[in-house]
């Protein structure tokens, strides 16, 4: 079967960094997105990545390592409004999108 | 803004009654998905439609139904409500050749099924 695996829900300190994981196994690869989701809100697209490596945007980046199944969401100077659940989603072989269950970030001050 | 409409926003009725929600998709994109996503869950795939046609089926329940219009706009059907059908549903919209089936979303219809 598809699976994707994510953390339920991680703890980070406003100005700090945090790195977010996202594990997969699918038929297939066609790519691999990150969504931020504020509680009762619309999924907003933050990264895509299809080949392996580092994408930097500002101050989140998204690492894709394809051998591994495994990719990570970085979020650097944390601020409150980053307080969200981070959804880690898959296009598969028939271009379908396989989502896991999504990472609720949560930033103290 | 992400270009994707959804009406109504807020919508309360009782259960065994029957609702249409609606989706104008992003002008140009051809795929439109439908999700739900009940109180702190995951987001839930039901449907997509790309230019008319169904592509993709999820885990879409026999009382819920849905459809794309020549205009591109889609609505979705939930028919026999039951309490568990409240929820947030979202619809989604892409166009393949741009940006790689990048999924773009409405602001979500919120239903309550009392």
């Amino acid at each position: 079967g598809q699976n994707i695996d994510q953390p339920t829900e991680m703890t980070a300190t406003e100005g700090a960094i945090v790195q977010i994981n996202c594990t997969y196994q699918t038929s297939g690869f066609n790519g691999l997105f990150w969504y931020q989701q504020h509680a009762g809100e619309a999924p907003t697209f933050l990264s895509y990545n299809v080949l392996d490596g580092l994408e930097e945007k500002g101050r989140f980046s998204s690492f894709l390592s394809r051998s591994k199944g495994y990719s990570y969401l970085l979020l650097k100077e944390l601020q409150m409004k980053d307080s969200a659940s981070y959804l880690c989603a898959v296009l598969d072989s028939n271009y379908q999108l396989i989502w896991g269950a999504g990472t609720k970030l949560i930033i103290k001050p | 803004d992400s270009g994707v409409t959804q009406t109504p926003k807020h919508l309360i009725t009782a259960t065994g009654q029957r609702v249409t929600l609606r989706c104008s998709p992003r002008s140009g994109d051809l795929s439109v998905y439908w999700y739900q996503q009940s109180l702190d869950q995951g987001l839930q795939f039901l449907i997509q439609y790309y230019n008319g046609e169904e592509r993709a089926k999820g885990n879409i329940l026999e009382r819920f139904s849905a459809q794309q219009f020549p205009d591109l706009h889609s609505e979705l059907n939930l028919s026999s409500l039951e309490l568990g059908d409240s929820a947030l549903y979202f619809c989604a919209s892409s166009s393949p050749g741009t940006d790689i089936n990048t999924q773009y979303f409405g602001p979500g219809t919120r239903l309550t099924v009392l």
